[in-house]
């Protein structure tokens, strides 16, 4: 049972390349996310899908775009990247425990930097 | 006002003390709350959830004051592997994170 994986965990982009993080859970959950983790920012929900086939901006979605591409896979495109998007990415995912508690597990997360 | 407020730290604290940290947030309107623990350049992980009823998991105790708005967390026997940054998180339909209180343990 891995949990949450990401790939890759390392990556160097020059100006306006493009590229695809990948997240995959083997938990049966529903609900994923993106995050993005700056310094003194804490993490910032990027997009997030609640469950197979619907996507959903998060508070900074501009930039990037999203693909649910089945129950297990969530990825993240950045189409033309900035040196703004230099950050650690981190996927997670969910399932509604209760009516009020959701619990988020996390991948390791991609590392990201952009010249 | 930010949603979700901590001292950044660090706390620098010999082993075996016992160290607290607040996190206070500002929508009363908020449902769950969690403590997570962040080590350095790692995937944050769930340390404990918090009820309204406070909650004890070994050294760690989590409690939650509603009329004032803040949770904290207690550590005692504080060990060298406590060493991490903490995350408050708050929900109101949505995960809220705080920055994080960093905390080192001392030999």
């Amino acid at each position: 049972n891995a949990g949450v994986t990401q790939t890759p965990k390392f990556q160097v982009l020059k100006t306006g390349q493009s590229m695809t993080l990948q997240c995959a859970q083997d938990m049966n959950h529903n609900s994923m996310y993106w995050y993005r983790q700056d310094p003194g920012m804490g993490l910032r929900l990027i997009y997030y899908s609640a469950s197979e086939g619907t996507t959903d901006k998060g508070e900074v979605p501009n930039g990037y775009n999203v693909s649910r591409l089945n129950k297990r896979e969530f990825s993240l495109r950045l189409e033309s990247a900035a040196p703004s998007q230099t950050s650690v990415y981190f996927c997670a995912s969910s399932e509604v425990t209760s009516a009020v508690q959701e619990t988020q597990y996390f991948g390791p997360g991609t590392r990201l930097l952009v010249l | 006002r930010k949603e979700v407020e901590q001292d950044p730290g660090p706390f620098n604290v010999p082993e075996g003390a016992t160290v607290a940290f607040n996190c206070t947030y500002s929508n009363s309107a908020s449902q769950s709350f969690f403590w997570y623990r962040q080590d350095c350049r790692k995937e944050p992980k769930l340390l404990m959830s918090v009820y309204s009823s406070g909650n004890e998991d070994g050294r760690f105790t989590a409690q939650l004051n509603r009329a004032s708005q803040y949770i904290s967390l207690l550590i005692r026997d504080s060990k060298l592997s406590d060493s991490a940054t903490y995350l408050c998180v708050v929900t109101a339909y949505k995960y809220i994170f705080g920055t994080g209180t960093r905390l080192k343990v001392l030999a």
